[in-house]
């Protein structure tokens, strides 16, 4: 089957604003999630959003959701040094407790 | 802190070995979730639990065992593994039904000798 696509590797400067992409592929999918991921820890859920809103913001967190091209993005404004892990979205397609997550953005911060 | 707790966090194996990796949480959830994650891959799914009992087994090989013994703990008992079954074992639950977020542990780092 398709995968959900996320690029490898992001790096930004401490301060900067990072943007995470995601192309997922099932279109039944009634919630995306974005994860967080630290170096020997389990996965953080983050955030998530419902498929008919086109937004969702939560403090530094701003999803960005287009329906019509499948594509997720996460935004985290004044990016930290304590942002850095890997991120990974995840769809769950509808009947169905599985999810699908994506291939996972390794994101650095440069101080 | 995960309110998803998974005990050990590490185990060394050799392959004749028997052990069982433990999960627990308190959160009210009844459907749990066993996963295995490779380096630098995303989680794969492994098993569901819903109500304790089996709903999803995604083609798991016979020497990984699950059990539910009640709604607050899933264990994953372990027998004749392969070097190839080394990897992190993640833990996750939720409410039930659809379209419930998933919380998982922070999982136990496996490696079979």
């Amino acid at each position: 089957g398709e995968d959900v696509e996320q690029s490898l590797f992001l790096s930004v400067r401490e301060g900067d604003s990072s943007v995470i992409n995601c192309t997922y592929t099932d279109s039944s999918s009634t919630y995306l999630y974005w994860y967080k991921q630290e170096p020997g820890a389990g996965l953080q859920l983050l955030t998530y959003i419902f498929s008919n809103m086109d937004m969702k913001q939560d403090q530094r967190l701003t999803v960005l959701l287009n329906k019509k091209d499948k594509h997720l993005s996460l935004r985290i404004a004044d990016t930290q040094t304590g942002d850095s892990a890997i991120y990974f979205c995840a769809e769950n397609p509808s009947g169905t407790y599985k999810y699908i997550f994506g291939t996972g953005t390794r994101l650095k911060v440069l101080a | 802190d995960t309110e998803v707790t998974q005990t050990p966090k590490h185990l060394v194996m050799g392959m004749t070995n028997k052990k069982s990796l433990k999960c627990e949480q308190h959160m009210g959830h009844r459907a749990m979730y066993w996963y295995k994650q490779k380096a630098k891959k995303p989680p794969e799914l492994m098993f569901v639990y819903s109500y304790e009992k089996l709903s999803i087994n995604e083609s798991v090989p016979s020497r990984f065992s699950p059990e539910c013994p009640n709604s607050s703990l899933l264990n994953l008992h372990l027998h004749a593994l392969q070097p190839e079954d080394s990897a992190l074992y993640l833990c996750a639950s939720s409410h039930t039904g659809e379209n419930q977020p998933q919380h998982f542990g922070d999982g136990t780092r496996l490696s079979i000798l």
